[in-house]
C-alpha cells in the first residue's frame, strides 16, 4: 500500500516563474492538505482539499492556489515566484474518518 | 502565527536517557499530534491524543496532555541515536486544520 506520493522531489525555479506541485494520497484517503515549511520553521497550513474544493485555508495569498482531482490527487500551483517561497512544500492526507494526517516526503523548492 | 510552540528549541542527551520536550498552544483544541521529522523530509506520524484523555503510551513514547494549561508534553524513554530528529506539535481544530509549532531539535549522543 502506497504512503502519501509527491512530485517532483526537488525544483529551482526562477523568480517571477510558475510552479506547480503535485500530490498522491494514501489509498482510501479524500482529503488533501498542503503545507509550506521554510528552514528551520514548523510547517504552515496553506489549504485543504476534500471532494474537488477547497474547504480550509491559511494566510496565503491569491498566488496560491490548488486543485483536487476525481482520483483525490491534487495539484499545488504557486504563481509570480518570490525568493520568499523557497521552502519544503509538504503534502498530507487524511480522511474525513481520521484525525490523522499522513505527510508526503516533500518537494523542496528553491526560487533564484 | 503558528498556534503550538515547543520547548526547549533544542536538546541534547547520551543514548539511553530520557528526553522530554513541551508544546504550548492557544485555543480550544480536538486533539494534538506528535510527529517526528528527519533532516528536513516529510513527517511521521508518532501519537494522536484526544483532548478528553489526558496520558497516552506507544512504544517508548509517553505523551501528557493539560487542556487547562494548554499544554502537552512528549517523553522518549531510553533514547536511541535513531531518535535524533525535529519534535513538532501540531494542535488541530474541529475542522482537522493542523497548527505546528516551531519544533524541538533532539539529538542523541551515542
Amino acid at each position: 500500500d502506497a504512503g502519501v506520493t509527491q512530485s517532483p522531489t526537488h525544483l529551482i525555479k526562477t523568480r517571477g516563474q510558475q510552479v506547480t506541485l503535485r500530490c498522491s494520497p494514501k489509498s482510501g484517503h479524500d482529503t488533501v492538505s498542503w503545507y509550506q515549511q521554510a528552514l528551520g520553521q514548523g510547517p504552515q497550513f496553506i489549504f485543504q482539499y476534500y471532494e474537488e474544493e477547497e474547504r480550509q485555508r491559511g494566510n496565503f495569498p491569491d498566488r496560491f492556489s490548488g486543485h483536487q482531482f476525481p482520483n483525490y490527487s491534487s495539484e499545488l500551483n504557486v504563481n509570480a515566484l518570490l525568493l520568499g517561497d523557497s521552502a519544503l512544500y509538504l503534502c498530507a492526507s487524511s480522511s474525513l474518518d481520521t484525525d490523522t494526517q499522513y505527510f508526503g516526503p516533500g518537494t523542496r523548492l528553491t526560487v533564484l | 502565527s503558528q498556534q503550538g510552540e515547543e520547548d526547549p528549541q533544542a536538546l541534547s542527551i547520551q543514548e539511553g536517557e530520557n528526553a522530554t520536550m513541551n508544546c504550548s498552544y492557544k485555543t480550544s483544541i480536538n486533539n494534538l499530534q506528535w510527529y517526528r521529522q528527519n533532516s528536513g523530509r516529510g513527517l511521521v506520524h508518532l501519537i494522536l491524543i484526544r483532548s478528553n484523555e489526558r496520558e497516552k503510551h506507544s512504544g517508548r513514547l509517553r505523551v501528557t496532555l493539560d487542556t487547562s494549561k494548554k499544554s502537552s508534553s512528549l517523553l522518549i524513554t531510553a533514547s536511541r541515536a535513531a531518535d535524533t530528529a525535529s519534535y513538532f506539535c501540531a494542535t488541530a481544530n474541529t475542522g482537522n486544520q493542523f497548527y505546528f509549532g516551531t519544533g524541538t531539535s533532539l539529538t542523541v549522543i551515542p
